[in-house]
């Protein structure tokens, strides 16, 4: 099964500055979601994106999809403290109900 | 709604002991269940699938009499890392999902720790 690859792998950045991530892949996907995970904890899911649809929006969240390019970018806008976590893409692909996940992004947000 | 809890939340063994880690769905029924695992600054890497009342389906590389996966119920399923090694060490992640549904809902992961 594919991994998704992100970029950067460590990003930071001033309070109040926007953070860009990127996802790519290798395959066809059913559809496409990002995570975020604090160190140490579980994961939390942010949003889902499915294959025919190109961006969508949640709160500060703007998750973009180009399927022709096979990638995917999350945007955090007006960033704050309390994002700084780990973020990973989570591709599913075929019939199948699992999902892989990317190689995640290291997001720091210095107050 | 959509919680999902493990058991237990950390664990120190000794090498050579078996521990099992627990995955509950609280408040639906999960005919799917997912194990993964995940090693320091890495991200996650999917280990096996349980359906509900069949065996599991493991990744290639993951040794299923190492790693027992038992889902007895719609809402528990049990990992079991068997004569632990120092190398299994990690992190360990359930997600449960239902029959059509697009999402997962993790639980919060269990860290082993085996001296």
């Amino acid at each position: 099964s594919q991994q998704g690859e992100e970029d950067p792998q460590a990003l930071s950045i001033q309070e109040g500055e926007n953070a860009t991530m990127n996802c790519s892949y290798k395959t066809s996907i059913n559809n496409l979601q990002w995570y975020r995970q604090n160190s140490g904890r579980g994961l939390v899911h942010l949003i889902l994106i499915r294959s025919n649809e190109r961006e969508k929006h949640s709160g500060r969240l703007r998750v973009t999809l180009d399927t022709s390019k096979k990638s995917s970018s999350l945007l955090i806008t007006a960033s704050r403290a309390a994002d700084t976590a780990s973020y990973f893409c989570a591709l599913r692909s075929g019939g199948y109900q699992k999902v892989t996940f990317g190689t995640g992004t290291k997001l720091q947000v210095i107050p | 709604g959509a919680v999902v809890s493990q058991h237990p939340s950390w664990v120190i063994c000794k090498s050579g002991t078996s521990v099992k880690i627990e995955c509950r769905s609280l408040d639906f029924q999960a005919t799917t269940m997912f194990w993964y695992r995940q090693f320091p600054k890495q991200s996650l890497m999917l280990m096996a699938t349980s359906n509900e009342g069949s065996k599991a389906t493991y990744e290639q590389g993951v040794e299923k009499d190492k790693f027992l996966i038992n889902h007895a119920s719609l809402t528990l399923s049990t990992l079991t890392v068997t004569s632990a090694h120092p190398e299994d060490s990690s992190f360990y992640i359930c997600s449960a999902g239902t029959s059509g549904n697009n999402e997962q809902f993790f639980g919060p992961g269990t860290r082993l720790t085996v001296l």
